[in-house]
């Protein structure tokens, strides 16, 4: 089974702090991608990216940026943490082929900024 | 836990019966569709896809029905279980896309 992982499930960190979040999939997959999920609002794509040191902007990338030099490992960066970042923070990963898309997400990350 | 979807619509079942969970897509191009499910406090779980050259498509309990004409995919659970209850989203995208566009999803409570 293809693995997501998120490395932390809950944080809790300080307005104006540098954030990371780390994901790691472990079945080569060319495609991941980082998204929030709030109550009332669903998920939300910040940031994909299709192959290493590739990114592309998704629906709401404003405040945050990313990073992947290596192939199964995807960050989400908040360069100055706020309030209005506090949320449920999904990772996943996919491939495609003929017949399979493959997206597969992981456990979350749940971050307060106080 | 830390609520989902606050404004979900919902659905209550007794356990025992069948479920169903509708989901309207929006773009007529998509032609890939996909049902999660989330647990309170998880990520998104995979339960079963179609492709849109398909109506239909059964897995263990689950079956999914595609209905291209409408914009519409269901959700069947047989013999819905406590362990059914959770917040289940349909996801929708297009050969060479990429990105799914996911619905707001159906909070489904099963009583036992």
């Amino acid at each position: 089974d293809v693995k997501v992982t998120q490395s932390s499930r809950y944080l809790v960190k300080r307005t104006g702090e540098k954030v990371f979040l780390e994901c790691v999939q472990d079945m080569d997959h060319e495609n991941m991608f980082w998204y929030r999920q709030d109550p009332g609002l669903g998920l939300r794509l910040i940031y994909f990216s299709y192959d290493v040191k590739m990114k592309e902007k998704g629906d709401i990338p404003e405040g945050y940026s990313v990073s992947r030099e290596k192939k199964e490992r995807f960050s989400l960066i908040l360069e100055s943490a706020s309030t209005n970042q506090t949320s449920m923070y999904l990772c996943a990963s996919s491939f495609s082929s003929g017949t399979e898309t493959g997206y597969t997400f992981g456990s979350g990350t749940r971050l307060t900024v106080v | 836990g830390e609520s989902v979807g606050l404004h979900l619509p919902t659905l209550s079942v007794q356990e025992g019966d069948n479920s169903i969970i509708n989901c309207a897509y929006s773009n007529s191009a998509s032609d890939y569709f996909i049902w999660y499910k989330q647990e309170s406090g998880k990520g998104p779980q995979f339960i079963i896809d179609i492709r849109s050259n398909m109506d239909k498509r059964q897995g263990q309990r689950v079956t999914v029905l595609l209905n291209k004409t409408v914009k519409h995919l269901s959700l069947q659970i047989a013999a819905t279980q406590p362990g059914d209850s959770a917040v289940y989203f349909c996801a929708e995208t297009y050969t060479g896309f990429q990105k799914l566009v996911f619905g707001t999803g159906t909070r489904l409570l099963v009583s036992p």
